[in-house]
């Protein structure tokens, strides 16, 4: 089974700080993904990565940045974290488009509930 | 531009009622991917189904079947004999067919099953 894991389920941090969520993957994907979910607005893409050291912005990239190291690690960094981006934050991963253009599903982690206060 | 529209947005059925989730894309490539996804109040989004868009065969897994409709853009859901553990958030979703394609995401419904 696949199997993604989100460092913390819930983090509170203040106003200001530099926050890190971490994400992994032990299935040796090529993609990793960073979203948020809001009510109402549903999953909205930060970025995401399809090989090492690579990142491409996705839909709302403001306010975040992202690293990739190692092709099982892909972290999301908010850089002074403000109230705004209190969210639930889900990682994801999948391999790349496969043969016949089959485009495989994205596995998801348990999600981090970050609360910024 | 993809689209993924889930025009309900709260449904509510009492146990070993059937229930159709609605799923509206739009997209412009010819090939593309849809997607079912369930999301229990645990938290983690859970993969259901993978329809390429050349294949318009329905499925049916166990309880859950899933109605492909090229003719009206639509990739609807069907659980039969509801029960209370389908209670869920289920999201549709879209994929089109370059390398760097990205997933897009209906808002999701909201499932609840009473017992």
């Amino acid at each position: 089974d696949v199997k993604v894991t989100q460092s913390s389920r819930y983090l509170v941090k203040r106003t200001g700080e530099k926050v890190f969520l971490e994400c992994v993957q032990d299935m040796d994907h090529e993609n990793m993904f960073w979203y948020r979910q809001d009510p109402g607005l549903g999953l909205r893409l930060i970025y995401f990565s399809y090989d090492v050291k690579m990142k491409e912005k996705g839909d709302i990239p403001e306010g975040y940045s992202v690293s990739r190291e190692k092709k099982e690690r892909f972290s999301l960094i908010l850089e002074s974290a403000s109230t705004n981006q209190t969210s639930m934050y889900l990682c994801a991963s999948s391999l790349g488009q496969g043969p016949g253009l089959l485009s495989y599903e994205q596995y998801f982690g348990p999600g981090t509930r970050l609360t910024v206060t | 531009a993809q689209k993924v529209t889930q025009a309900q947005t709260e449904i509510s059925v009492v146990e070993k009622e059937d229930v159709t989730l609605d799923c509206v894309y739009e997209t412009r490539d010819t090939t593309y991917y849809l997607f079912w996804y369930k999301q229990p109040p645990s938290g983690e989004l859970v993969f259901l189904i993978r329809r390429n868009s050349f294949d318009e065969q329905n499925e049916i897994s166990g309880r859950y079947s899933w109605n492909f409709q090229k003719s009206t853009s639509s990739f609807n859901f069907t659980i039969t004999a509801s029960q209370v553990v389908d209670s869920a958030v289920y999201f549709c979703a879209l994929r089109g067919r370059g390398a760097n394609s990205k997933l897009t995401f209906g808002k999701g419904i909201t499932l609840s099953v009473r017992p």
